[in-house]
């Protein structure tokens, strides 16, 4: 099951809007990663984070690594109608292959 | 295209079926990894392999399911007395190895319906 807990389940914003969603764990994690997943397709890559505290950004996209290991923040910042779709946080303990998602962040842009 | 490709895209079976879904990953990556993905949640991981053998299958729900990975490329996820509660979307991700983190690219997921 699920490991991660993901909020907001859903958002409904106006186009410009800035968003944030976040993710927490009981379990600390190596390894932070934020995924977008649109309908029929596998989720993308969108931010990947490595170390506790660090705060990256990619374009209009900035996600944080939480000091204790067991959470993390997506922020969008002026949101565009391309930006609908499912959020997913995930973690990583240690290999590559031990990755835990959650349960996502369904996103709604109105223009 | 050079992403990871899955086969069929959407599949329909009976309770009690046998069904195999296919995997092709990119190039060159020597790790490949099947998570199934229920309405409504994020994917949940089942197996993974580095080259042909499986090093993890601690998250396959049960002995009905089953993945080869023969040649250490193309994978198939087999599924033996399909149930209901076997439908999903069964994603399936590779990177360049399994060692360390290495990004994941997923394919677009097969859509299993049991009637």
């Amino acid at each position: 099951g699920q490991q991660l807990n993901q909020s907001p389940q859903s958002m409904f914003i106006q186009e410009g809007e800035d968003v944030s969603m976040n993710c927490t764990s009981s379990s600390i994690f190596n390894t932070w990663l934020w995924y977008k997943q649109d309908p029929g397709e596998g989720p993308v890559l969108l931010i990947a984070l490595y170390k506790a505290g660090e705060l990256t950004s990619n374009g209009r996209l900035t996600a944080q690594f939480g000091i204790t290991r067991k959470d993390s923040f997506l922020n969008i910042s002026a949101s565009i109608p391309s930006d609908v779709g499912i959020y997913f946080c995930a973690g990583l303990r240690g290999n590559n292959n031990d990755m835990r998602f959650g349960a996502g962040t369904r996103l709604t842009v109105k223009p | 295209g050079a992403g990871v490709s899955q086969t069929p895209s959407n599949k329909v079976t009976e309770k009690g079926k046998y069904v195999e879904l296919r995997c092709d990953p990119i190039s060159g990556h020597t790790a490949l990894y099947w998570y199934r993905q229920s309405l409504g949640q994020g994917p949940e991981f089942l197996i993974y392999f580095q080259g042909t053998g499986a090093a993890d299958d601690s998250g396959l729900p049960n002995d009905r399911f089953f993945a080869v990975r023969p040649e250490g490329s193309v994978s198939t996820l087999k599924i033996q007395r399909t149930e209901r509660g076997d439908s999903a979307v069964y994603l399936c991700a590779s990177s360049r190895t399994g060692t360390a983190y290495n990004e994941q690219f997923f394919g677009p997921g097969t859509r299993l319906t049991v009637l």
